[in-house]
């Protein structure tokens, strides 16, 4: 069965850091893994996603994600962080079953 | 806007009461989807649509009843709910049978059982 880990339920950084969310998954096959991001009382936003190709993935907001075939992770990332970046973010994987398996959700703080 | 438009936003509801969530989707999708997230619980998948057959169910009490007209809509009909019912509702929807592809959710419908 395919499975995804966020290890840390709440992440804290201060604004202009760099900020690392963590993801680990299991699966059969090739991975296609997502990130996702809930604001309060909202539905789920994609911010990218991995197919196949460069390791290193971009996407919205200055997300970023590397994909570590060894490690079996998938790490989200940014540069800078912001205050406007707190939220909930999930990270989902699918595989040969296509169906779409998410992980609990890792809180992120960012404070000034 | 995802394209992916949840109604209502809010339902108060009593345990003998029946009412219908409804989603709709504007992105020419084929498979639709029906999620729980509860607080401090994992994302669960309850239902998913493909091509308007319902291809899975996920072990979800038959209070909660699915309908699929067409491949743009998508109801969960609701009775004698439970108060651990109570949660955020959240429709999805996505290109059936590419894996790589990424869900679109609404905005959910955040349900209270009184």
């Amino acid at each position: 069965a395919q499975s995804v880990a966020q290890p840390e339920d709440q992440v804290n950084v201060a604004e202009g850091n760099p900020l690392t969310v963590k993801c680990t998954y299991s699966v059969s096959g090739n991975p296609y893994l997502f990130w996702y991001v809930q604001y309060p009382n909202r539905g789920l936003q994609f911010l990218l996603k991995y197919i196949t190709g460069d390791n290193l993935v971009k996407g919205s907001y200055g997300f970023e994600a590397e994909f570590n075939k060894s490690q079996t992770s998938f790490h989200l990332k940014k540069p800078s962080a912001l205050v406007s970046d707190s939220a909930l973010y999930f990270c989902a994987v699918t595989g040969t079953a296509s169906k779409l398996t998410f992980g609990t959700g890792t809180r992120l703080q960012v404070t000034l | 806007e995802t394209g992916v438009t949840q109604t209502p936003r809010h339902l108060v509801m009593g345990m003998t009461n029946k009412k219908s969530l409804k989603c709709e989707q504007h992105l020419g999708h084929n498979a639709m989807y029906w999620y729980k997230q509860s607080a401090k619980k994992p994302l669960e998948l309850m239902f998913v649509y493909s091509l308007e057959e319902r291809v899975e169910n996920n072990s979800v009490p038959s209070r909660f009843s699915p309908e699929c007209p067409n491949s743009s809509h998508l109801f969960l009909h609701l009775h004698t709910l439970q108060p651990e019912d109570s949660a955020l509702y959240l429709c999805a929807s996505s290109q059936a049978g590419f894996a790589y592809t990424e869900a679109f959710f609404g905005q959910g419908t955040r349900l209270t059982v009184v």
